[in-house]
């Protein structure tokens, strides 16, 4: 099946600073990725829709300008947490559709110290 | 999307068939009935999915109700490595696009040695 690839899978940063999430689509193209967030025990939450090409569509409560979204080609979209604070450490999982399927990221652990 | 109403947990002793509920009554002639499982720390796996008949690949079964009000899930023979969130989800699937995939609690599976 297709492959969708995030990375980093885990990282620690100091709060203020920034961090970018990176999610491939590796053997299709994706018009369209999703971002989810998932706090320990809960299920996950979409953020945002990242369309190529244009700007990304942010569910309602969530921050465009915290969380950053570009999708500059066919195969990648990148999720960069800006001015990271500890609240911000969570489970981020992209997803890439492909005709009627989904494919899902193996997830980026942000921990925010 | 249709809401979706999974039980928040079940057991399953291990070599035996799990079967997992979904209800989705108000479910709509173009909305598909898609199963994932995530287990923990990982992303979403895409298991099955359906529109109105029985479906069966590798990994499991899908029963879904002649009024499209629920369906069944089946693992046929779990394994522990099945231990897992499962969830179901209704979503539209045109022919080439996905739409946004929101995720309720699902159920939690624990298969039992």
């Amino acid at each position: 099946g297709a492959v969708v690839s995030q990375h980093p899978s885990w990282v620690i940063c100091k709060s203020g600073t920034s961090v970018k999430i990176e999610c491939r689509s590796l053997d299709f193209q994706a018009t369209t990725m999703f971002w989810y967030r998932q706090f320990p025990k809960q299920s996950l939450m979409l953020m945002a829709t990242s369309n190529e090409g244009s700007k990304a569509t942010y569910e309602q409560g969530v921050e465009k300008d915290k969380f950053l979204i570009n999708h500059a080609s066919l195969t990648l979209s990148t999720l960069t947490v800006t001015s990271a604070h500890p609240e911000d450490s969570s489970f981020y999982i992209c997803s890439a559709s492909q005709v009627t399927e989904a494919f899902f990221g193996q997830g980026t652990r942000l921990t925010v110290v | 999307d249709a809401k979706t109403t999974q039980p928040p947990s079940m057991d399953c002793a291990e070599g035996r068939a799990a079967n997992l509920p979904c209800n989705h009554s108000t479910i709509s002639g173009n909305e598909y009935v898609y199963w994932y499982r995530q287990i923990h720390s990982q992303g979403p796996q895409y298991i099955i999915h359906g529109l109105k008949n029985n479906e069966t690949n590798e990994m499991a079964s899908l029963i879904i109700t002649e009024d499209r009000k629920s369906s069944t899930l089946i693992l046929p023979h779990a394994t522990l490595r099945d231990t897992a969130v499962y969830y179901c989800i209704a979503v539209t699937a045109e022919k080439t696009s996905y739409d946004k995939v929101i995720f309720g609690p699902g159920t939690s599976l624990s298969v039992i040695p």
